[in-house]
């Protein structure tokens, strides 16, 4: 079975600068997809960033950045430039598109970023 | 496009009852899954459903149980409710690949 881990329950940024969230997860699958979603006091999840593990190049989505380590398995998210509505709970996720575990997320525990003004 | 569409959004049940929650998919979409978000468990996946056939199933009781429609859309049914059902329970849709998931609003229930 997949397990997500994400360290850290919880970050502080300030306005403008960088962060970077941490995730590691155990699978002995060599195809799979790894997400970051994130949560705001809204509740609504919102995909931030996706990664294909068959591809070594790290994904980027304007402010927001994977450093993908295949063979550590850890998938890290960097936000840089920090703004106030990136305050949200954070969830790395894993899925496994195969067989019986199509359509199956794994989630972290989560990691709560306050950016303060 | 019209986002994933969850209804209602709250919920107060007694215990021993029984709850149909609803989620309608984005345009186009074909499958859905559903979650179970708690303080001490976080996010657990409880089923999957494509093409109106449950393909996944979470390690879940019998009492929860699902559908999915013709129309694609969604409903969850929680028989014999517990305290420990209360939860905010998220479904989420996504293409014919089933890999990028896309939320809902989510239903906070309550049990009392």
């Amino acid at each position: 079975a997949q397990t997500v881990t994400q360290s850290q329950p919880e970050m502080s940024v300030q306005e403008a600068e960088t962060v970077t969230l941490s995730c590691t997860y155990d699978t002995s699958e060599n195809n799979y997809y790894l997400f970051w979603y994130k949560q705001p006091p809204s509740r609504q999840m919102i995909l931030v960033i996706r990664q294909e593990a068959y591809k070594q190049q790290n994904a980027t989505e304007n402010r927001f950045s994977v450093n993908f380590q295949k063979a550590a398995k850890s998938f890290s998210l960097k936000i840089s430039d920090s703004q106030l509505g990136d305050t949200a709970m954070y969830f790395c996720a894993f899925m496994n598109p195969s067989g019986t575990s199509y359509g199956k997320l794994t989630f972290g525990q989560g990691t709560i970023l306050t950016v303060h003004p | 496009k019209a986002g994933v569409t969850q209804t209602p959004r709250y919920l107060i049940k007694t215990r021993g009852q029984q709850v149909t929650l609803s989620c309608s998919p984005i345009s186009g979409h074909r499958s859905v899954s559903w979650y179970q978000q708690t303080p001490g468990q976080g996010l657990q996946f409880l089923f999957e459903y494509f093409s109106e056939t449950q393909r996944n199933k979470g390690n879940f009781p019998g009492r929860f149980s699902g559908r999915q429609f013709s129309n694609s859309r969604s409903e969850m049914n929680v028989s014999t409710l517990e305290l420990g059902d209360s939860a905010l329970y998220l479904c989420a849709s996504s293409l014919v690949s089933r890999v990028e998931q896309y939320f809902g609003p989510g239903t906070r229930l309550t049990v009392t």
